[in-house]
């Protein structure tokens, strides 16, 4: 049985930049879930994706995008990056839209200088 | 809107004993369901035990068990039998669904030998 797994592990951009962050799905699972997480703070909820379709949002702005492919595997993109905007990454995978339990990734550190 | 607080910054514990991490959460829904995490340097996010708001009984898991006061809407965890292993940072989450959670500000816990 395969994972979660996230790349990159780590990453810096400049503010005002674009970036992109991957998320490879656990076999069998079909939901994604997003955290931000801020040092020394517990994890947001950015969004969740179910069968390619958006399936709830956090309190972020829209400049905080995603994607999930007919592999169930899934893209979050953030444009127009702040310094804010640093932080690790959490992607998680589960089955079906909400009665299973959540299996993260080990996140993708995003550093904004 | 869900809240959930962990008032305990830090904890510490010698091997073989027992602590008490504590958690109090705030949500207007009926059905809700709360969880502790496990986070260690690794970063992995790990699920450490799970209760159904419904359930009057309070989950175990082998050395870890759990407090829940609804009324007083409470959720303390209990790790007995400490192992150098539990060194982690431990997170309290609440949510209507597995996948969309509100995290406390987590604990940090040592385990002495």
């Amino acid at each position: 049985e395969t994972g979660v797994t996230q790349s990159p592990t780590h990453l810096i951009k400049t503010r005002g930049q674009q970036v992109t962050l991957r998320c490879s799905s656990q076999s069998g699972h079909n939901t994604v879930s997003w955290y931000q997480q801020a040092l020394g703070q517990g994890p947001q909820f950015i969004f969740q994706y179910y069968r390619e379709e958006e399936n709830g949002r956090g309190n972020f702005p829209p400049r905080f995008s995603g994607l999930q492919f007919p592999n169930y595997s899934s893209e979050l993109n953030v444009n127009a990056l702040e310094l804010d905007d640093s932080a690790l990454y959490l992607c998680a995978s589960s089955l079906g839209q909400g009665s299973s339990p959540l299996h993260f990734g080990n996140g993708t550190r995003l550093t904004v200088t | 809107a869900q809240t959930v607080t962990q008032s305990q910054p830090e904890m510490s514990v010698q091997e073989a004993e027992t602590v008490t991490l504590s958690c109090t959460y705030d949500t207007s829904e009926n059905n809700y369901y709360l969880f502790w995490y496990k986070q260690p340097p690794s970063r992995q996010m790990i699920l450490v035990i799970r209760q159904e708001a419904y359930k009057q009984q309070n989950a175990t898991e082998n050395r870890f068990s759990v407090n829940f006061q609804k009324a007083a809407k409470s959720f303390s965890l209990k790790i007995s039998d400490s192992q150098l292993g539990d060194t982690a940072m431990y997170f309290c989450a609440s949510g209507t669904s597995y996948g969309k959670l509100t995290f406390g500000q987590g604990t940090i816990l040592t385990v002495h030998p």
